[in-house]
């Protein structure tokens, strides 16, 4: 079974650019989503996707945004970077559940904005 | 009022000592209780997952939920230097909600 990967391990960009962070699901997962953690903090939601469709959104600006493809893959899209933005991304899969489910995280984007 | 809050230590203890890792939260609706283990640079490992209030055994750890005073508990017996981490206790409305964090606490086992 392959857990969650993600690419790039490490970006550096500056203030203005674009960004497009990847995820690959873990096999058979179907649901994606994604944290933002901010040093010394705890990763905080920016959104999931289930069926390569949104399926809830967390307090980010729309400049945030992702694709889920038909093979359950993802992407996260930050435009206009904002010093703030420099942060671990973290992607998560599971299996979508109307109980708890478990959520089963990537290594990380280390995005730094200069 | 954060929804969930969580005591960033650092919290250094040594090894062999019983550990107990604590976070409280402010809304009922959460009834699923994850408690993730973040070593550094990495992304977080998925330690322990509780349903509603009781008692949860795996191993060395013990999850906690007391849904009353709204408590979340993990509990490490015979904590060793591996023990070293982040743990993040991580709350769930149901499922497929998002997880809400707490900003973890920073433990050192010392050998």
């Amino acid at each position: 079974e392959t857990g969650v990967t993600q690419s790039p391990t490490h970006l550096i960009k500056t203030r203005g650019q674009q960004v497009t962070l990847r995820c690959s699901s873990q096999s058979g997962h179907n649901t994606v989503s994604w944290y933002q953690q901010a040093l010394g903090q705890g990763p905080q939601f920016i959104f999931q996707y289930y069926r390569e469709e949104e399926n809830g959104r967390g307090n980010f600006p729309p400049r945030f945004s992702g694709l889920q493809f038909p093979n359950y893959s993802s992407e996260l899209n930050v435009n206009a970077l904002e010093l703030d933005d420099s942060a671990l991304y973290l992607c998560a899969s599971s299996l979508p559940s109307p109980v708890g489910n478990e959520q089963f995280f990537g290594p990380g984007t280390r995005l730094t904005v200069l | 009022q954060k929804e969930v809050e969580q005591d960033p230590g650092p919290l250094s203890v040594p090894e062999g000592a019983i550990v107990s890792l604590n976070c409280t939260y402010s809304n009922s609706a959460f009834q699923y209780f994850m408690w993730y283990r973040q070593y550094s640079r990495k992304g977080p490992e998925l330690l322990m997952y509780t349903y509603s209030s009781g008692n949860k055994e795996d191993g060395r750890f013990t999850a906690q939920v007391d849904k009353s005073s709204k408590y979340i508990s993990l509990f490490i017996r015979d904590s060793q230097p591996s023990d070293s981490a982040t743990y993040l206790c991580a709350p769930q409305r149901s499922g497929n909600t998002p997880l809400v964090f707490g900003k973890g606490t920073r433990l050192s086992v010392i050998a």
